[in-house]
């Protein structure tokens, strides 16, 4: 099974700051990567989608990059609604998903 | 727009079976591919099957002695039954749609909470 790991598991930040999250696959994957943001007791929402495509209706501050084994999810300018979990979810084999970034207001 | 919720019970005994409805509004459960998905306390998260627009299932290999994945039409509902429930299988489950297989989720329920306890 292809595994995915998440850094940081725990990120503080201020609201305008630049965020970057990172997503480790355990072997390459090519681009077949998305990122949810899940609030508390909400659905997931899916925001990214084949590792660059934004998800119809996502605001333009967040963004997707990478290929391969290694990707990120940055936020462009923190926004207070942004505080959630994110994780990632490889789909070139099977489903596999990392285990989440909690994003938190400092 | 498409809209997915689960329900079920909160509770289930040890060596029971766990059974849960995923109700679909906005969309026919016809077309495409529909999953259930679980995250662990702790949150790992576990593609447990799906049922696809014909009725054909796909499951975990980990948990396919135990996992069966129905649907009603008429109802646009699909199912989801786990048997011979452990502690281990405490978690929230989320049922979810995909266009195609193997995919990324478009929409997601909010999730059903089930503990597995005496």
């Amino acid at each position: 099974d292809i595994q995915m790991t998440q850094s940081p598991s725990l990120l503080s930040a201020s609201v305008g700051d630049r965020v970057t999250l990172n997503c480790k696959a355990s072997q390459n994957i090519y681009k077949n990567l998305a990122w949810y943001q899940q609030k508390l007791g909400e659905a997931p929402k899916l925001l990214i989608y084949n590792a660059k495509s934004l998800q119809t209706g996502i605001p333009s501050r967040f963004s997707g990059s990478g290929s391969g084994t290694d990707f990120t999810l940055t936020i462009s300018s923190l926004q207070p609604e942004d505080v959630a979990t994110y994780f990632c979810q490889q789909y070139y084999s099977g489903w596999t998903f990392g285990g989440g970034t909690k994003l938190e207001l400092k | 727009e498409v809209q997915l919720q689960e329900s079920g019970p909160g509770l289930v005994k040890p060596s029971q079976s766990l059974s849960l409805t995923c109700s679909v509004t906005g969309y026919s459960i016809t077309s495409n591919y529909w999953g259930w998905i679980r995250k662990f306390p702790g949150n790992k998260m576990e593609w447990m099957g799906y049922i696809n627009y014909s009725g054909s299932t796909s499951y975990n290999p980990s948990l396919k002695s135990r996992i069966s994945i129905t649907r009603d039409t008429s109802k646009n509902q699909f199912f989801l039954q786990l048997n011979s429930v452990t502690t281990e299988d405490t978690a929230t489950y989320y049922c979810a749609r995909s266009t195609r297989v193997p995919y990324y989720f478009d929409y997601w329920g909010q999730g059903v909470m089930v503990t597995v306890s005496s």
